[in-house]
């Protein structure tokens, strides 16, 4: 089973909101990635956490703030976000995520997104 | 630095009618390679990768990679397209760790598939 649940699929939300972006998996991956993808276009690295620990970011705006409560669960808060903001949010998991001279072939995993419109 | 060139930017084939969609990277060492779809409004689904041994690889849905290294590419084939494959293909690579790396994914542009009767 390669799930990655994400909530909500859709959100729209004020420029002045506060709100979040909710991600679960249950593969015992031990890393977490968010990715941000607007229309016709690649997904774009955000944040990567590595054990619960946060690996990577990807000079991301402080209006970004992301959360890793434990092993299972990854969030995105969002708030004071802007128009050009909205976008579809994916979170990803892989067994691990690895630095340093070490062979790997990590296999990321994908959910099915949460579009963001900001208002 | 690596990259990823998808050279097609979209394609049109019939119903029935083989496919290939063309993917080449530039790389150091020998990369991870990867083919993800993604359906209009969907998030991305692994179709198939390649990380070492044989060179031809079988995904789902019933696709095939083949990893080329003379000519940097990884090309993904489909004997007999379906409507239902309609949608966005993405080829990624990832990295043969050095001291200095770390195992970030690098994506091409995407190639749009449109499937006509």
């Amino acid at each position: 089973d390669t799930e990655v649940t994400q909530t909500p699929k859709h959100l729209v939300m004020g420029m002045t909101n506060k709100k979040s972006l909710k991600c679960e998996q249950h593969m015992g991956h031990r890393a977490m990635y968010w990715y941000k993808q607007k229309a016709k276009k690649p997904p774009e690295l955000m944040f990567v956490y590595s054990y619960e620990k946060l690996s990577i970011n990807e000079s991301v705006p402080s209006r970004f703030s992301p959360e890793c409560p434990n092993s299972s669960l990854l969030n995105l808060h969002l708030h004071a976000l802007q128009p050009e903001d909205s976008a579809l949010y994916l979170c990803a998991s892989s067994q691990e995520f690895r630095t340093g001279a070490t062979r790997s072939g990590n296999t990321i995993y994908f959910g099915e997104g949460s579009w963001l419109t900001v208002v | 630095a690596q990259s990823v060139t998808q050279p097609d930017i979209h394609i049109t084939v019939s119903e029935g009618a083989s496919l290939e969609l063309r993917c080449n990277y530039s790389y150091g060492a020998t990369p991870y390679l990867f083919w993800y779809v993604q359906s209009p409004g969907q998030g991305l689904q692994l179709l198939l990768k390649y990380f070492s041994g044989d060179t031809l690889v079988q995904g789902i849905k019933g696709f095939e990679a083949e990893f080329k290294r003379s000519q940097s590419s990884f090309n993904l084939r489909k004997p007999s397209v379906h409507w239902s494959d309609a949608a966005e293909y993405f080829c990624a690579v990832g990295p043969y760790l050095s001291n200095f790396g770390n195992e970030k994914l690098t994506f091409g542009t995407g190639t749009r598939l449109t499937i006509i009767p």
